[in-house]
């Protein structure tokens, strides 16, 4: 059974660091791309980050890029959101996601399939 | 970046109603899109991917369709446990982006 278990979020001063875990099971972590996804209180989604399986490739929304890095550890199987000079705006539940490829006629496609269940970062004097 | 406008932001419906709620993207995204169900306190739960493509598991009840860039997400045959909060998410081209969603509320 596929689990991801997202920890590390806490309360937080603005421009505190935080960084996440995101501990993977029940696939080959080491084959899989993964994303970082954020919801703030009340608030649609927003996707945050992207890494790819083996970890030299990553992506960033504007938001974040700059103060955030993804990065992973294939060995432990765990993925991480290191967050430096926090926001009130960055406040939300942080949720990491895998990426599954599927076939498509002929062609391919990506999409989080597996979610976790999050972990609340609050950004706040 | 890709845009991804969905409508409508909110919908009240009966049991056994039809619901339809649509996103349109600002450019093409060809088959990567996904539709995702969340529940209040839950995770975002995968229902369609490859705009059509049921996930395992997932009533039939849900389906989804395209034209252009125009995605459509239905329901036929509304039940209670379908109430929840829907999104469409485009893939095929970062930064990723969602819809805004819709609140499906059961009268």
């Amino acid at each position: 059974e596929v689990q991801l278990v997202e920890s590390g979020g806490a309360l937080v001063q603005p421009g505190g660091s935080l960084r996440l875990s995101c501990g993977a099971s029940g696939f080959t972590f080491s084959s899989s791309e993964m994303n970082w996804v954020r919801q703030a209180p009340g608030k649609g989604l927003e996707w945050v980050s992207y890494i790819n399986s083996n970890g030299n490739t990553m992506y960033y929304a504007d938001s974040v890029k700059g103060r955030f890095t993804i990065s992973r550890d294939n060995a432990n199987n765990t993925l991480y959101l290191q967050m430096n000079s926090l926001r009130a705006e960055d406040t939300a539940l942080y949720y990491c996601a895998r990426v599954r490829k599927g076939r498509f006629s002929g062609t391919f496609y990506t999409v989080p399939d597996y979610w976790g269940q999050g972990t609340l970062v609050t950004v706040s004097s | 970046d890709i845009q991804m406008t969905q409508s409508p932001s909110s919908v009240s419906a009966t049991v056994g109603d039809t619901v339809t709620i649509t996103c349109r993207a600002s450019q093409d995204v060809r088959h990567w899109l996904a539709w995702f169900q969340q529940k209040p306190g839950k995770a975002p739960k995968l229902l369609i991917s490859a705009m059509h493509s049921l996930e395992s598991g997932v009533p039939s009840r849900f389906s989804g369709s395209a034209s252009g860039t125009d995605f459509n997400f239905t329901i036929i045959g509304l039940q209670a446990e379908d109430s929840a909060t829907y999104y469409c998410l485009q893939t095929y081209s970062f930064p990723l982006t969602f819809g805004g969603g819709t609140r499906i509320e059961i009268k």
